[in-house]
């Protein structure tokens, strides 16, 4: 069965640092979101990714947040600089459409130390 | 206009029990998904429904978009079930709102 695959699977950071998480969305799907859980906390939207630009975005996903992709296999998620409440469980998903279901990857365990 | 309310929040049961997990939201919806998150964080989608119902082996997902409220049914319930049961709407787009979880906990 076809994956979302999201690297690395943990990150430990300094706080100020940039980190980039990076995400493998399965190949056909052209719909990519990532988003976030704090530990403890209901998981979050932070953006979605269509037609190579963002479609939607939340409150969360201020000018340190940015994503990309970069050479058509690959969607990332670049933290400029990162800082304590960064840290978090980080979720990509991708869909073939807005009407069909999310794969979700694996997650990034983000620790901002 | 994102209120997404799960009940119950934590949910004991034996194995073989038919289990029901509810989900009310304030607002018109475009989309409900029901989602599991296991234990070690990984969260896999069950269903999307906007409408109806939807049956997936042991697993049902009902909506009444009237009553804005959906449910999802566990028959024959069993210990690899247990897991965090997660309810996201959205609204219009892509952005999805999701409710708290229910923490299942299925007893052999």
């Amino acid at each position: 069965e076809p994956e979302v695959t999201q690297t690395p699977s943990h990150q430990v950071t300094q706080m100020g640092q940039e980190v980039i998480l990076r995400c493998v969305p399965i190949s056909n799907h052209l719909y990519f979101y990532w988003y976030r859980q704090i530990l403890g906390q209901k998981v979050e939207f932070l953006v979605s990714f269509y037609n190579n630009e963002i479609s939607e975005k939340s409150e969360i996903f201020d000018d340190q947040f940015s994503v990309e992709r970069p050479d058509g296999s690959n969607f990332t998620l670049k933290i400029r600089s990162t800082k304590l409440e960064d840290s978090a469980m980080y979720f990509c998903a991708s869909s073939e459409g807005q009407v069909y279901g999310y794969t979700f990857g694996s997650g990034t365990r983000l620790t901002v130390v | 206009k994102n209120e997404v309310e799960q009940s119950p929040q934590n949910l004991t049961a034996q194995e073989g029990e038919f289990i029901t997990i509810n989900c009310s939201y304030s607002v018109g919806i475009s989309a409900l998904h029901w989602l599991q998150q296991h234990p070690g964080g990984g969260i896999v989608s069950l269903f999307m429904l906007s409408s109806g119902k939807k049956k997936h082996g042991r697993l049902i997902a009902t909506i009444n978009i009237q009553e804005k409220h959906s449910s999802l049914h566990i028959t024959a319930s069993h210990p690899r079930d247990s897991a965090v049961y997660i309810c996201a709407v959205s609204y219009t787009g892509n952005q999805f709102y999701f409710g708290t979880g229910t923490s299942l906990t299925v007893i052999p």
